[in-house]
C-alpha cells in the first residue's frame, strides 16, 4: 500500500483565494483525521471522520474551513478565502477503528504545506 | 483545544545520552497513549505505545512509563544517538479514535 496520499504537497496562494486540499486514505482504513501543524500550536486536530460521516469538527478554526469526505477513499480540506495566518503543513491520517483499550496506529501522509501570501 | 501538555519545548542531548520528554493530561477517558516521531518533511510515525493499564513498556532504546493517578506520562531514550534527533510527540487517544496531540518537543542529539 502506498499510505496515505496527500496534494499538493506544497500550495502557495494569495490571500482570497480558495485552497483545497486532498487526501487518500489507506485503502480498508474507516477514520480520517485532518491535523495542522505551526510552529506555535504544534499539532491540532482540525476534524476527523468515521465511515465518511464528520464526528468532531471542533477544531476547526472558522468557518472559512470546510472539509468533506464523499467516499471512503477520498477527502477534501477547503479553505475559503484564504488568509495569511492560514500558513501551516496540514496533515491528514487515517486508521481502522479501535476496539476500546486497543491500539491503533494513526498513519500520517506527508503533509501539504501552505502558503498563504 | 490543548489536551495533552508536553515539555520541554525543546531538548538538546549528548550522544550516549538520556532523552526525557513528559507529558500530561487531564481527561481520564483517554485510554491510549502513543509517541510520535516526526523527521524534517515527514509527517508522524508511530514510535511506540502504551494502554493505562501498564505501568512501563520497553522497545529497545525508547521506554514510556505511565502514572495513571498522576495522569503523566514520559519517553526515555535511553543512549540517545544523533539519528535521534527528531521532533516527538506524545498523543492521547479517547472515544475510540479521537486522537490529541502534545505540542511536540524538538531533540537535538549532538554527536
Amino acid at each position: 500500500d502506498a499510505g496515505v496520499i496527500q496534494s499538493p504537497r506544497h500550495e502557495v496562494t494569495e490571500m482570497g483565494q480558495e485552497v483545497t486540499l486532498r487526501c487518500k486514505p489507506i485503502s480498508g482504513h474507516n477514520s480520517l483525521f485532518w491535523y495542522r501543524q505551526t510552529m506555535m500550536r504544534g499539532l491540532e486536530l482540525l476534524i476527523y471522520f468515521n465511515n465518511n460521516v464528520p464526528i468532531d469538527d471542533s477544531g476547526m478554526p472558522e468557518d472559512r474551513f470546510s472539509a468533506k469526505m464523499p467516499n471512503a477513499s477520498f477527502s477534501t480540506l477547503k479553505i475559503q478565502p484564504s488568509e495569511p495566518r492560514d500558513s501551516a503543513v496540514y496533515f491528514c491520517a487515517s486508521t481502522t477503528r479501535a476496539t476500546q483499550g486497543a491500539g491503533t496506529e494513526a498513519f500520517f501522509g506527508q503533509g501539504t504545506r501552505l502558503t498563504v501570501v | 483545544q490543548q489536551q495533552v501538555k508536553q515539555s520541554p519545548q525543546s531538548l538538546i542531548v549528548q550522544k550516549g545520552g538520556i532523552s526525557i520528554i513528559n507529558c500530561a493530561y487531564e481527561n481520564t477517558a483517554f485510554d491510549y497513549f502513543p509517541w510520535y516521531q516526526q523527521f524534517p518533511g515527514k509527517g508522524p510515525a508511530l514510535l511506540i505505545a502504551i494502554r493505562p493499564d501498564v505501568s512501563e513498556k520497553k522497545e529497545g532504546r525508547f521506554t514510556i512509563s505511565f502514572n495513571k493517578s498522576a495522569k503523566q506520562f514520559s519517553l526515555h531514550i535511553m543512549d540517545s544517538q544523533p539519528g535521534d534527533s527528531a521532533t516527538y510527540f506524545c498523543a492521547a487517544r479517547y472515544n475510540n479514535n479521537d486522537m490529541r496531540f502534545g505540542a511536540g518537543t524538538r531533540l537535538t542529539v549532538k554527536p
